[in-house]
Protein backbone atom coordinates (compact mmCIF):
# COMPACT_ATOMS: atom_id res chain seq x y z
CA UNK A 1 0.00 0.00 0.00
CA UNK A 2 1.17 3.71 -0.55
CA UNK A 3 1.83 5.62 2.66
CA UNK A 4 1.85 9.07 2.41
CA UNK A 5 3.24 10.78 5.93
CA UNK A 6 2.71 14.34 6.75
CA UNK A 7 5.46 15.74 9.77
CA UNK A 8 2.30 16.55 12.00
CA UNK A 9 -1.44 15.79 12.36
CA UNK A 10 -1.77 19.18 14.55
CA UNK A 11 0.42 22.19 14.36
CA UNK A 12 0.04 25.78 15.81
CA UNK A 13 2.23 28.66 15.00
CA UNK A 14 2.39 32.11 15.68
CA UNK A 15 1.84 35.10 12.76
CA UNK A 16 5.09 36.63 11.33
CA UNK A 17 6.08 32.84 11.46
CA UNK A 18 7.92 30.60 8.87
CA UNK A 19 6.19 27.23 8.38
CA UNK A 20 7.43 24.33 7.27
CA UNK A 21 5.34 21.55 6.41
CA UNK A 22 6.65 17.72 5.52
CA UNK A 23 5.63 15.17 3.14
CA UNK A 24 7.21 11.67 2.59
CA UNK A 25 5.81 8.99 0.53
CA UNK A 26 7.34 5.28 -0.12
CA UNK A 27 6.14 4.79 -3.65
CA UNK A 28 8.79 6.22 -5.69
CA UNK A 29 6.13 8.46 -7.19
CA UNK A 30 7.11 11.17 -8.95
CA UNK A 31 4.37 13.67 -8.83
CA UNK A 32 3.43 15.29 -5.15
CA UNK A 33 0.86 17.80 -4.54
CA UNK A 34 0.07 20.14 -1.59
CA UNK A 35 -3.87 21.19 -0.94
CA UNK A 36 -5.67 23.37 1.66
CA UNK A 37 -8.83 22.45 2.25
CA UNK A 38 -11.72 24.67 3.62
CA UNK A 39 -14.92 24.27 4.60
CA UNK A 40 -17.48 25.68 1.84
CA UNK A 41 -13.97 25.62 -0.62
CA UNK A 42 -13.18 22.20 -0.81
CA UNK A 43 -9.74 21.13 -1.33
CA UNK A 44 -7.53 23.85 -3.44
CA UNK A 45 -4.04 23.13 -5.39
CA UNK A 46 -1.54 25.68 -3.82
CA UNK A 47 1.50 23.78 -5.86
CA UNK A 48 2.51 20.26 -7.20
CA UNK A 49 5.84 18.95 -8.61
CA UNK A 50 6.22 16.38 -11.17
CA UNK A 51 10.07 16.14 -11.04
CA UNK A 52 12.63 16.78 -8.28
CA UNK A 53 13.57 20.08 -8.11
CA UNK A 54 10.72 20.95 -10.21
CA UNK A 55 7.72 22.69 -9.24
CA UNK A 56 4.54 24.39 -10.60
CA UNK A 57 2.23 26.62 -9.32
CA UNK A 58 -1.20 25.77 -8.44
CA UNK A 59 -4.36 28.07 -8.06
CA UNK A 60 -3.37 29.90 -5.01
CA UNK A 61 0.41 29.72 -4.47
CA UNK A 62 0.23 33.16 -2.62
CA UNK A 63 2.27 33.10 0.15
CA UNK A 64 3.64 29.54 -0.02
CA UNK A 65 6.61 28.18 -1.42
CA UNK A 66 7.66 24.42 -1.97
CA UNK A 67 10.55 22.24 -2.36
CA UNK A 68 11.59 19.12 -3.87
CA UNK A 69 15.19 18.14 -3.22
CA UNK A 70 14.68 14.19 -2.87
CA UNK A 71 11.93 12.41 -5.06
CA UNK A 72 9.89 11.17 -1.95
CA UNK A 73 10.17 14.50 0.20
CA UNK A 74 7.99 18.01 -0.75
CA UNK A 75 7.77 20.00 1.57
CA UNK A 76 5.46 23.46 1.72
CA UNK A 77 6.66 26.42 3.63
CA UNK A 78 4.72 29.70 4.56
CA UNK A 79 7.25 32.07 4.57
CA UNK A 80 5.56 34.49 7.14
CA UNK A 81 2.48 32.90 8.24
CA UNK A 82 -0.81 34.72 8.41
CA UNK A 83 -3.93 33.79 10.14
CA UNK A 84 -5.71 33.57 6.78
CA UNK A 85 -3.78 30.47 6.08
CA UNK A 86 -5.22 28.73 8.94
CA UNK A 87 -6.52 25.46 7.44
CA UNK A 88 -6.37 21.47 6.97
CA UNK A 89 -3.45 20.77 4.76
CA UNK A 90 -3.18 18.03 2.56
CA UNK A 91 -0.55 16.33 0.50
CA UNK A 92 -0.50 13.95 -2.02
CA UNK A 93 1.48 11.76 -4.78
CA UNK A 94 0.68 9.79 -7.89
CA UNK A 95 2.50 7.57 -10.22
CA UNK A 96 2.06 9.35 -14.25
CA UNK A 97 -1.88 9.49 -14.33
CA UNK A 98 -2.84 7.02 -11.78
CA UNK A 99 -5.19 7.92 -8.46
CA UNK A 100 -3.62 10.49 -6.14
CA UNK A 101 -2.92 9.51 -2.78
CA UNK A 102 -3.38 11.74 0.52
CA UNK A 103 -1.83 11.86 3.58
CA UNK A 104 -3.97 12.16 7.13
CA UNK A 105 -3.22 16.02 6.83
CA UNK A 106 -1.93 18.91 8.95
CA UNK A 107 -4.41 21.43 10.36
CA UNK A 108 -2.69 23.95 10.70
CA UNK A 109 -3.69 27.22 13.28
CA UNK A 110 -2.08 30.45 13.01
CA UNK A 111 -2.40 32.17 16.23
CA UNK B 1 -13.66 29.32 -16.17
CA UNK B 2 -13.03 25.79 -14.07
CA UNK B 3 -16.55 25.19 -12.13
CA UNK B 4 -17.38 21.67 -10.38
CA UNK B 5 -20.77 21.86 -8.42
CA UNK B 6 -22.15 19.28 -6.34
CA UNK B 7 -24.80 19.22 -3.70
CA UNK B 8 -23.36 20.03 -0.37
CA UNK B 9 -24.93 17.45 2.02
CA UNK B 10 -27.59 14.70 1.64
CA UNK B 11 -29.64 12.01 3.84
CA UNK B 12 -30.24 8.54 3.34
CA UNK B 13 -31.16 5.34 5.21
CA UNK B 14 -29.64 2.70 5.69
CA UNK B 15 -29.38 -0.29 3.46
CA UNK B 16 -31.08 2.54 0.77
CA UNK B 17 -29.23 3.52 -2.85
CA UNK B 18 -28.39 7.02 -3.47
CA UNK B 19 -26.72 8.70 -5.91
CA UNK B 20 -25.02 12.17 -5.70
CA UNK B 21 -24.22 13.72 -8.81
CA UNK B 22 -21.54 15.98 -9.95
CA UNK B 23 -21.88 18.61 -12.86
CA UNK B 24 -18.36 19.90 -14.09
CA UNK B 25 -17.41 22.75 -16.51
CA UNK B 26 -13.87 23.12 -17.55
CA UNK B 27 -11.16 24.01 -19.84
CA UNK B 28 -9.65 20.79 -20.28
CA UNK B 29 -10.94 17.02 -19.19
CA UNK B 30 -8.69 13.96 -18.94
CA UNK B 31 -10.90 11.66 -16.89
CA UNK B 32 -12.65 12.07 -13.58
CA UNK B 33 -12.20 11.20 -9.72
CA UNK B 34 -14.52 10.18 -6.45
CA UNK B 35 -13.05 10.26 -3.79
CA UNK B 36 -14.48 9.16 -0.02
CA UNK B 37 -13.42 11.49 3.16
CA UNK B 38 -14.13 10.30 6.47
CA UNK B 39 -14.28 13.50 8.97
CA UNK B 40 -10.89 13.88 10.44
CA UNK B 41 -9.15 11.35 7.21
CA UNK B 42 -7.31 11.71 4.22
CA UNK B 43 -9.67 11.33 0.92
CA UNK B 44 -9.42 7.92 -0.60
CA UNK B 45 -9.66 6.80 -3.79
CA UNK B 46 -13.07 5.20 -4.90
CA UNK B 47 -13.33 5.69 -8.44
CA UNK B 48 -12.10 6.91 -11.95
CA UNK B 49 -14.34 7.43 -15.05
CA UNK B 50 -12.81 8.58 -18.05
CA UNK B 51 -15.08 7.39 -20.76
CA UNK B 52 -18.86 7.47 -21.01
CA UNK B 53 -20.55 4.72 -19.30
CA UNK B 54 -20.60 3.32 -15.88
CA UNK B 55 -18.04 1.88 -14.14
CA UNK B 56 -19.24 -0.65 -11.27
CA UNK B 57 -17.17 -1.70 -8.42
CA UNK B 58 -19.05 -3.71 -5.47
CA UNK B 59 -21.73 -1.46 -3.82
CA UNK B 60 -20.79 1.48 -5.33
CA UNK B 61 -20.84 2.45 -8.86
CA UNK B 62 -20.21 5.68 -10.77
CA UNK B 63 -21.55 6.71 -14.24
CA UNK B 64 -19.85 9.48 -16.85
CA UNK B 65 -21.50 11.64 -19.95
CA UNK B 66 -19.15 14.04 -21.32
CA UNK B 67 -21.09 15.34 -23.77
CA UNK B 68 -23.35 16.47 -20.95
CA UNK B 69 -20.53 17.37 -18.33
CA UNK B 70 -22.00 15.09 -15.88
CA UNK B 71 -21.34 12.43 -13.42
CA UNK B 72 -23.07 10.73 -10.69
CA UNK B 73 -21.63 8.24 -7.47
CA UNK B 74 -24.01 5.54 -6.90
CA UNK B 75 -24.34 3.66 -3.45
CA UNK B 76 -26.12 0.55 -3.11
CA UNK B 77 -26.85 -0.76 0.40
CA UNK B 78 -26.02 2.14 2.41
CA UNK B 79 -23.55 0.99 5.71
CA UNK B 80 -23.42 3.37 8.67
CA UNK B 81 -19.84 3.91 7.87
CA UNK B 82 -20.55 5.26 4.61
CA UNK B 83 -21.22 8.64 6.53
CA UNK B 84 -18.40 10.48 4.83
CA UNK B 85 -17.66 13.61 2.07
CA UNK B 86 -17.94 12.66 -1.39
CA UNK B 87 -15.43 14.61 -3.16
CA UNK B 88 -15.67 14.74 -7.06
CA UNK B 89 -12.51 15.91 -8.92
CA UNK B 90 -11.83 16.48 -12.78
CA UNK B 91 -8.18 15.67 -13.97
CA UNK B 92 -7.69 18.88 -16.64
CA UNK B 93 -6.32 18.20 -20.04
CA UNK B 94 -2.78 19.03 -19.95
CA UNK B 95 -0.22 16.55 -19.52
CA UNK B 96 0.24 16.70 -15.47
CA UNK B 97 -1.98 14.53 -13.06
CA UNK B 98 -3.63 17.89 -11.83
CA UNK B 99 -6.88 17.51 -10.27
CA UNK B 100 -9.30 20.29 -9.83
CA UNK B 101 -11.91 19.51 -7.22
CA UNK B 102 -15.32 20.23 -6.25
CA UNK B 103 -16.40 21.19 -2.33
CA UNK B 104 -18.03 17.38 -1.43
CA UNK B 105 -20.96 16.35 -1.00
CA UNK B 106 -21.46 15.20 2.93
CA UNK B 107 -23.79 12.40 3.72
CA UNK B 108 -25.59 11.19 6.37
CA UNK B 109 -26.30 8.03 6.88
CA UNK B 110 -29.72 7.53 9.32
CA UNK B 111 -30.78 4.11 10.64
Amino acid sequence: DVKVTQSSRYLVKRTGEKVFLECVQDMDHENMFWYRQDPGLGLRLIYFSYDVKMKEKGDIPEGYSVSREKKERFSLILESASTNQTSMYLCASSLGVQPQHFGDGTRLSIL
Amino acid sequence: GQNIDQPTEMTATEGAIVQINCTYQTSGFNGLFWYQQHAGEAPTFLSYNVLDGLEEKGRFSSFLSRSKGYSYLLLKELQMKDSASYLCAVRDGGATNKLIFGTGTLLAVQP
